[in-house]
């Protein structure tokens, strides 16, 4: 049973434009969410995180936005850029001391 | 700082051979120590937590004896894959944490394992 969702395993974005990726959960007692960046033949690394208690992080190009009464989050990057190009893994947790419970990821392409 | 590396980063075994992934933290000291798993387009699943100096704790569904994990200095980790069946070919990626720097996990690179 996947409690957290990205529904959608690629997407494509023009250079300069705003990428949106999204993500679901399903259980209300997640406390704390992440998203990670991958690239290939690299382990994730940590790019932006929110606390249930918020709505909204931001942190240069990224943006999180929490929605919990939809069980809903969505990561901003604007612009995009071509480095950006890369596997996003939306992830949550209960509490911060609490195993990571990960997406199945969303290939982003930024096109030139 | 917080570099976390993995040996062999690919490796290849025979089924009914047993292979082992090392995880390492190089500048810092990780009493914690996690092992996922990857299958092709799906999602990182933990397998265990490490302690250093205890005994690992494992998932629901993940056999123990099938997938040894010691944790016996603070900078080292290891995964040993006993008896190894096709199906247990995956990316196998270590993350680790210092309670010094808070609650963030690093990464490792991962381990690609294919049993023939």
């Amino acid at each position: 049973d996947q409690q957290v969702k990205q529904n959608s395993p690629s997407l494509s974005v023009q250079e300069g434009r705003i990428s949106i990726l999204n993500c679901d959960y399903t259980n209300s007692m997640f406390d704390y969410f992440l998203w990670y960046k991958k690239y290939p033949a690299e382990g994730p690394t940590f790019l932006i995180s929110i606390s249930s208690i918020k709505d909204k992080n931001e942190d240069g190009r990224f943006t999180v936005f929490l929605n919990k009464s939809a069980k809903h989050l969505s990561l901003h990057i604007v612009p995009s850029q071509p480095g950006d190009s890369a596997v996003y893994f939306c992830a949550a947790q209960m509490n911060r001391d609490d195993k990571i419970i990960f997406g199945k990821g969303t290939r982003l392409h930024i096109l030139p | 700082g917080a570099v976390v590396s993995q040996h062999p980063s690919r490796v290849i075994c025979k089924s009914g051979t047993s292979v082992k992934i090392e995880c390492r933290s190089l500048d810092f000291q990780a009493t914690t120590m996690f092992w996922y798993r990857q299958f092709p387009k799906q999602s990182l699943m933990l397998m265990a937590t490490s302690n250093e100096g205890s005994k690992a704790t494992y998932e629901q569904g993940v056999e123990k004896d099938k997938f040894l994990i010691n944790h016996a200095s603070l900078t080292l980790s290891t995964l040993t894959v006993t008896s190894a069946h096709p199906e247990d070919s995956s990316f196998y990626i270590c993350s680790a944490r210092d309670p010094r720097r808070g609650f963030e996990q690093y990464f490792g690179p991962g381990t690609r394992l294919t049993v023939t």
